[in-house]
């Protein structure tokens, strides 16, 4: 497995502004993914974030509203942009450790928009 | 479309009990599925899995039991103990599926001493 840790744990935020999550990994990882996980609901995937290239988003989700950079295999951050009380979630930063399907998480940014 | 389901949002259980999750799948071309626990304020926990060339992958007090003919997968956690209480999610993946995971939309487990 691998351990990870995401900054902030939470945020309150107003509408218009912007915030960005950060992702740190303790070891290096060739994949790396962002979700998101609304108020009662499952987890979305946002993006898969790519080292050395721009990110693949998901259906839904576009890159002005969600830029991601992947500096290198430990770090990554997810910037939620122009928020809007909709964008209130818990986001979360996953990697895939090379040989395996399985996917280990951080704990989470719960991001309150007022 | 919510290509991976489950159907009971919650489920509550004697401790020591045995505890059936279930989980069903639209999508044939999924071939590696994934059961994780969440606790509040945590990010989700892996906790077993199973590839489509199996129906049964035991760790401990978890099994994970797949029917790919019905589409179908479940968690049994035998005996239930206070720490179970969770939010549980299955999640899947496919060979075609960038490495991404579709999850479904959990079962809060609650276990009752």
């Amino acid at each position: 497995s691998a351990v990870i840790s995401q900054k902030p744990s939470r945020d309150i935020c107003q509408r218009g502004t912007s915030l960005t999550i950060q992702c740190q990994v303790d070891s290096q990882v060739t994949m790396m993914f962002w979700y998101r996980q609304q108020p009662g609901q499952s987890l979305t995937l946002i993006a898969t974030a790519n080292q050395g290239s721009e990110a693949t988003y998901e259906s839904g989700f576009v890159i002005d509203k969600f830029p991601i950079s992947r500096p290198n295999l430990t770090f990554s951050t997810l910037t939620v942009s122009n928020m809007s009380p909709e964008d209130s979630s818990i986001y979360l930063c996953s990697v895939e450790i090379t040989g395996g399907y399985e996917q280990y998480f951080g704990p989470g940014t719960r991001l309150t928009v007022t | 479309d919510q290509q991976v389901k489950q159907n009971s949002p919650s489920l509550s259980v004697q401790e020591g009990r045995i505890s059936i999750l279930n989980c069903d799948y639209t999508n044939s071309m999924f071939d590696y599925f994934l059961w994780y626990k969440k606790y509040p304020a945590e990010g989700p926990t892996f906790l077993i899995s199973i590839s489509s060339i199996k129906d049964k992958n035991e760790d401990g007090r978890f099994t994970v039991f797949l029917n790919k003919s019905a589409k179908h997968l479940s968690l049994h956690i035998v005996p239930s103990q206070p720490g179970d209480s969770a939010v549980y999610f299955c999640a899947a993946n496919s060979n075609f599926g960038n490495e991404k995971l579709t999850f479904g939309t959990g079962t809060r487990l609650t276990i009752i001493p």
